[in-house]
């Protein structure tokens, strides 16, 4: 099956330092990636779709230059989240829908805990 | 955007249990998709079922596109079936590439 590899799976930082988050696709080409936050016992939020080649697409109320996205390739996008703070620590996920998956199924990286300290 | 609703929000079984976890959207979708997320964080894709019925092992699901839900069946469940299952939806059309996540169903199951 498809997967999706992501790293760093933990990682510690100080407040006001940036940390950056890869997400892979491992065996197939992904077009559209896509960023999700979870908090503890809470449902995944959708923060921005990732499009190879192009600016990515934030939802509403997610700061763009806070959580830096960038699709350089059909296997790699990665996720910055720049002037950490304690807030922003959570379980940070990727996801990625093979191109041309006729199924139109997206397979997820298997998350990343950040702890800003 | 989409509302997707999943009851029940929690669930005890024990193990040899048969259960039916239930997933509500409030419009049209293209695309559904079960996912089983792990202790460990790790989600786990179970079904692409936008309609109809398909079975893998112990598990089915079925989705009524028409009354906008979808049922996921668990038989003769096992302890390593325990975590939260999400329903995932993707609208049609213009929405075309933005999953929508139902709150989830922690499901415990109790040797």
């Amino acid at each position: 099956g498809a997967v999706v590899s992501q790293h760093p799976s933990r990682v510690i930082c100080k407040s006001g330092t940036s940390v950056k988050i890869e997400c892979r696709s491992l065996d197939f080409q992904a077009t559209t990636m896509f960023w999700y936050r979870q908090f503890p016992k809470q449902s995944l939020m959708l923060m921005a779709t990732s499009n190879e080649g192009s600016k990515a697409t934030y939802e509403q109320g997610v700061e763009k230059d806070k959580f830096l996205i960038n699709h350089a390739s059909l296997t790699l996008s990665t996720l910055t989240v720049t002037s950490a703070h304690p807030e922003d620590s959570s379980f940070y996920i990727c996801s990625a829908r093979p191109t041309g998956n006729w199924e139109n199924t997206i397979y997820f990286g298997e998350g990343s805990w950040l702890t800003v300290v | 955007g989409i509302q997707v609703e999943q009851s029940p929000p929690d669930l005890i079984l024990q193990e040899g249990a048969n259960s039916t976890l239930r997933c509500n959207f409030s419009d049209s979708v293209n695309n559904l998709q079960w996912f089983h997320q792990n202790p460990w964080g790790q989600l786990i894709n179970l079904f692409y079922i936008p309609s109809g019925t398909k079975q893998n092992g112990r598990l089915s699901a079925t989705t009524v596109a028409t009354e906008r839900y979808s049922l996921l069946y668990i038989s003769s469940s096992q302890t390593t079936d325990s975590g939260v299952y999400f329903c995932a939806v993707e609208r049609g059309l213009y929405n075309f590439n933005k999953f929508y996540f139902g709150s989830g169903t922690k499901l415990n199951v109790k040797p």
